[in-house]
């Protein structure tokens, strides 16, 4: 599985966008990118993912680049409660149902 | 959110005393995991299960198994638990193998 780098840590105004960006410059042809949440000790939440194209949730935008080297995760209008540690992971499309989790991004959304 | 549930939440046991930690789905999904998640290492995969009595290692197996005799249910045992074993664990299940995974709220194990 292609490994991932991300901030460690970033800020974001209460209601403003939130773009938390994931390299994985060792990504395959056919390796997805996934992003979850966690928030104080629960368990990771799901939030999208995505193979080439972008993709849109209710809960975010995903921006892929064009080489798939790199990833944006968009919070359109962050609230408080979107503070979490945020991890980005790619992993095969099968074969393997292993994620390897990074250390992620710690945002804190300020009021 | 997906139905799973993990028993207990908190535990507290002695060094050398076997421990099995349940997790339970309605979901009806093929494929279940455990993780440990210990400060600076993230979430690590112990075990993992493609379907009834089919199961394979993760990266951190070493004194766990894992058992899964029905759809359901999926346990994870620490047959002699150490120190070194203290963590929390979650559980989690997908439906296909590059289904998103969903986490249960985990159980918070301490060894002594």
């Amino acid at each position: 599985d292609a490994k991932t780098t991300q901030p460690p840590s970033m800020d974001c105004a209460e209601g403003r966008a939130a773009n938390l960006p994931c390299n994985h410059s060792t990504i395959s042809g056919n390796e997805y990118v996934y992003w979850y949440r966690q928030i104080h000790s629960q368990g990771p939440q799901y939030i999208i993912h995505g193979l080439k194209n972008n993709e849109t949730n209710e809960m975010a935008s995903l921006i892929i680049t064009e080489d798939r080297k790199s990833s944006t995760l968009i919070l359109p209008h962050a609230t408080l409660r979107d503070t979490a540690v945020y991890y980005c992971i790619v992993r095969l499309t099968s074969g393997t149902y292993k994620y390897i989790f990074g250390t992620g991004t710690r945002l804190k959304v300020l009021a | 959110d997906a139905g799973i549930t993990q028993s207990p939440r908190h535990k507290v046991t002695e060094t050398g005393t076997p421990v099995t930690l349940r997790c339970h789905q309605t979901e009806n999904h093929r494929y279940m995991y455990w993780y440990r998640q210990d400060p600076g290492h993230g979430l690590r995969l112990i075990h993992y299960s493609y379907g009834v009595k089919d199961t394979d290692k993760g990266e951190v197996s070493d004194g766990y198994s894992v058992s899964r005799s029905k759809t359901e249910d999926f346990l994870l045992t620490l047959e002699s638990a150490t120190s070194s074993q203290t963590s929390v664990y979650f559980c989690a299940i997908s439906a296909g193998d590059h289904q998103p995974q969903h986490f249960g709220d985990g159980t918070r194990l301490s060894i002594l």
